[in-house]
């Protein structure tokens, strides 16, 4: 299976902050990587594939870059919605594999 | 809107069984690609399995911790897909969501809590 790893696994921001999290890839994906964001005790959600395409409904300050093996979302003026736990996701092989989680903190 | 709800979990013992039921809504479940993903207690997200729509032969594919365990079916008579868990160990006490999958996971279900414990 493809392994996926972030970094880092906690960040403390402040509100206004611009946040960087990285995720690689244990080989080359292409572009089929996927960001979630997970608050507590909900499920998560979607907010880029494709490593770069915005669902619909995500803000702007969200954006993700990206391919081959390694990736980056970035949250550009971090609101207080925004402290989370953020997933990759990895779809170019059919045993689909996230990263261990990156929960960014209030500082 | 796409909304899933999950059923069925609850508190199994070692080596039991248990199904999960995941209703859709909005969407036509044999027309969709279907996943169930989970997440233990304070850990991070684990894909379990899908099937594929009816056009892409409706196959499963399944994780490895999983795989000859655990099985996905779908009723399209009740727009429902299922997940049916065997040979059940504490390794597999987690959150269950379903969720609509292109590739990424679309939308999800709320999810439902599997307890594995004697």
């Amino acid at each position: 299976d493809i392994q996926m790893t972030q970094s880092p696994s906690t960040l403390s921001a402040s509100v206004g902050d611009r946040v960087t999290i990285t995720c690689r890839a244990s080989q080359s994906v292409n572009r089929w990587l996927a960001w979630y964001q997970q608050k507590p005790g909900k499920a998560p959600k979607l907010l880029i594939y494709m490593a770069s395409s915005l669902e619909i409904g995500v803000p702007s300050r969200f954006s993700g870059s990206g391919s081959g093996t390694d990736f980056t979302l970035t949250i550009n003026s971090l609101q207080p919605d925004d402290f989370a736990t953020y997933y990759c996701q990895q779809y170019n092989s059919y045993a689909r594999t996230f990263g261990q989680g990156t929960k960014v903190e209030i500082k | 809107e796409v909304q899933l709800v999950e059923s069925g979990g609850g508190l199994v013992k070692p080596g039991g069984s248990l199904r999960l039921s995941c209703v859709a809504s909005g969407i036509t479940v044999s027309s969709a690609w279907l996943s169930w993903v989970r997440q233990a207690p304070g850990k991070g997200l684990e894909w379990v399995g899908h099937i594929k729509s009816k056009t892409d032969d409706g196959a499963t594919d399944y994780a490895a911790p999983v795989k000859g365990r655990f099985s996905i079916s779908r009723d399209d008579s009740k727009n429902t897909v299922y997940l049916q868990m065997s040979s059940l160990t504490s390794e597999d006490t987690a959150f269950y969501y379903c969720s609509t999958t292109s590739g990424s996971f679309d939308s999800w279900g709320q999810g439902t809590l599997v307890s594995v414990s004697s």
